[in-house]
């Protein structure tokens, strides 16, 4: 099947410091990831789509200067939060889409801003 | 945009039973899925689905695209059941939208 690795797991930082999560599929090629972003018991939501080659694109209300997104090769996203702050504090999930298995998601970033 | 709605949001269970999980979606879809989200937030693929049924053991799902709804079925419950529930409609540019879950705890 399809694998999606995400690191870091887990993550503390102090505020105003920046932190990268990375997303790569392992065993497939995808020209299109995804950054979600879910606080505790409440759903997905969708941050961004990253582009192979080409700039993000940033769903409503996400600033992107705040969510850098870089998709270098055909396996590898990265998401930095910059200046980071207590409220920045979430599980950042991504995905990419296989084109036999769907949707595969990474297995989340748990983001601590003290 | 589409909107997704769950339900019900919690459901508590015991071991062996049989649940039935419903999502609504408000507009035509490109496509239709079930994840199962676990404890440690791991989100697993159980269904693709945009119409039709699909079985999967225990697990099996069923989408009526025309009435926009879908259903997911658990049977025979077990305790590794347990975590959320989620759908999530595609709607162009392949954009997933997902419902708020359901909440699914078995208890021994």
């Amino acid at each position: 099947g399809a694998v999606v690795s995400q690191h870091p797991s887990r993550v503390i930082c102090k505020s105003g410091t920046s932190v990268k999560i990375e997303c790569r599929s392992l065993d497939f090629q995808a020209t299109t990831m995804f950054w979600y972003r879910q606080f505790p018991k409440q759903s997905l939501m969708l941050m961004a789509t990253s582009n192979e080659g080409s700039k993000a694109t940033y769903e409503q209300g996400v600033e992107k200067d705040k969510f850098l997104i870089n998709h270098a090769s055909l396996t590898l996203s990265t998401l930095t939060v910059t200046s980071a702050h207590p409220e920045d504090s979430s599980f950042y999930i991504c995905s990419a889409i296989h084109w036999r298995y769907g949707y595969t998601f990474g297995s989340g970033t748990r983001l601590t801003v003290v | 945009g589409i909107q997704v709605e769950q339900s019900p949001p919690d459901l508590i269970l015991q071991e062996g039973a049989n649940s039935t999980l419903r999502c609504n979606f408000s507009d035509s879809v490109n496509n239709l899925q079930w994840f199962h989200q676990n404890p440690w937030g791991q989100l697993i693929n159980l269904f693709y689905i945009p119409s039709g049924t699909k079985q999967n053991g225990r697990l099996s799902a069923t989408t009526v695209a025309t009435e926009r709804y879908s259903l997911l079925y658990i049977s025979s419950s077990q305790t590794t059941d347990s975590g959320v529930y989620f759908c999530a409609a595609i709607q162009g540019a392949q954009k997933l939208v997902f419902g708020q879950g359901t909440r699914l705890t078995i208890n021994p």
